[in-house]
């Protein structure tokens, strides 16, 4: 059973838009939330967190959101740009479990 | 480059087979963790060694085990291979804290192809 999920397996935003990614969760009980990218051929790195005692972090053009009482948090890309092009995982859990998304795979056209 | 090194790239055997994954840590970090991703799926956390020692356990099936030796590298030994069990083996390494909450830092994954 997918404790995360997150809905749209593929995205295509226009260069300078903004990208937003989803995802969606399942255990109230999860405390930090984590995105990370991932290039073909390359393992996952780490994009940015949030705890569950926000409801927003911000990194330079990335931005993340949770609603906790919807069990949902998304990533926000702006501007977007070519070489953000990538899959996109979101991941959620606590302590030293976490569980992550199958993925939405990100093209921003140039 | 992550710093996390994983061997071989790739590996291509039998059903029936076994076969053994090895991963390097970053220089200081003291966890490993074991993430499968099969075709059109997400990561699916395995297991995490602190230490040397088993820290938590995900699903990771019967014929699958891992451990983490004193220079803190990592092995993942998977047996009684099944085609089910093609898919990329990610490790990944996070900070002297030993919880999930440091960020994790991954390798580059190997691809394993079951026949």
């Amino acid at each position: 059973d997918q404790q995360v999920k997150q809905n749209s397996p593929s995205l295509s935003v226009q260069e300078g838009r903004i990208s937003i990614l989803n995802c969606d969760y399942t255990n109230s009980m999860f405390d930090y939330f984590l995105w990370y990218k991932k290039y073909p051929a390359e393992g996952p790195t780490f994009l940015i967190s949030i705890s569950s005692i926000k409801d927003k972090n911000e990194d330079g053009r990335f931005t993340v959101f949770l609603n906790k009482s919807a069990k949902h948090l998304s990533l926000h890309i702006v501007p977007s740009q070519p070489g953000d092009s990538a899959v996109y995982f979101c991941a959620a859990g606590s302590g030293n479990q976490f569980y992550f998304g199958t993925g939405t795979s990100l093209t921003v056209i140039p | 480059d992550s710093g996390v090194t994983q061997t071989p790239k790739h590996l291509i055997t039998a059903t029936g087979q076994r076969v053994t994954l090895r991963c390097s840590p970053r220089s200081g970090d003291l966890s490993v963790y074991w993430y499968q991703q099969s075709l059109d799926q997400g990561l699916q956390f395995l297991i995490q060694y602190y230490n040397g020692e088993e820290r938590a356990k995900g699903n990771i099936l019967e014929r699958f085990s891992a451990q983490q030796f004193p220079d803190l590298h990592s092995e993942l030994n998977l047996s009684s291979l099944e085609l089910g069990d093609s898919a990329l083996y990610f490790c990944a390494s996070s900070g002297p804290s030993g919880g999930s909450y440091n960020e994790q830092f991954f390798g580059p994954g190997t691809r394993l192809t079951v026949l």
